[in-house]
């Protein structure tokens, strides 16, 4: 079965310093994988994804992640941390069966430090 | 172009009552997605719904829960006879009508609490 892992609960970063949040899926084909960002008592938005070609992908607010299918991984990252990027952050994967039903992972809670 | 709506934003519930979560997909979106984030945990799929049609519901409860999406206006997703262990966040998401690859939008969620 498919399965996503984030390792890491809770990282708290200062304001400026590089983020890099973990995420590790369990697929047997080629996954599209999704970065979504939640804010507190709001909705999912999309970062970014992948499907195919090149494994960096450019997101939104200066997100980027890499595909590495050899470690089975997505890690999302951002060189520099804003007071903003504050929040909760899910990764994805669409599950087996053709209908696009997401699997996602625990969460990371991310804390900026002024 | 407005985003995926639901309402209402928050429920609360007493212990034996009815929840009615409403979902309006995205302009152009045929396919409706539910998701349940409860306390301290990511989300998980429920259920996935085409017009008049149920596609998936390898993630619904076996029994209380029912969702429908009608011809016309918008998806519902219904709890009978509420008990505490629903209070979670319940996200629609809508998609184009492809299947698979495309990406879902979700909407900003309907808090339940049961109490």
């Amino acid at each position: 079965a498919q399965s996503v892992t984030q390792p890491d609960i809770h990282i708290t970063v200062s304001e400026g310093a590089s983020l890099e949040l973990r995420c590790n899926y369990s697929y047997g084909a080629t996954p599209y994988l999704f970065w979504y960002v939640q804010s507190p008592g709001q909705g999912l938005q999309l970062l970014l994804k992948y499907f195919s070609g090149d494994t960096l992908v450019q997101g939104i607010k200066g997100f980027e992640a890499e595909f590495k299918r050899s470690q089975s991984s997505f890690n999302l990252r951002k060189p520099s941390v804003h007071w903003s990027d504050a929040a909760e952050y899910f990764c994805a994967v669409v599950g087996s069966g053709n209908t696009g039903k997401l699997i996602f992972g625990q969460g990371t809670t991310l804390q900026v430090k002024p | 172009n407005a985003g995926v709506m639901q309402n209402p934003r928050h429920l609360v519930r007493r212990r034996g009552q009815e929840a009615r979560l409403r979902c309006s997909p995205m302009k152009g979106h045929s396919h409706v997605y539910w998701y349940r984030q409860l306390p301290e945990e990511g989300l998980k799929f429920m259920v996935y719904l085409q017009k008049e049609n149920i596609i998936d519901e390898s993630g619904m409860p076996k029994e209380r829960f029912s969702a429908e999406f009608p011809k016309e206006g918008p998806s519902i997703l219904r709890i009978q006879q509420v008990v505490r262990g629903d209070s979670a966040a319940y996200f629609c998401a809508s998609s184009p009508p492809t299947r698979g690859q495309e990406t879902q939008y979700f909407g900003p969620g309907t808090r339940l609490l049961v109490l």
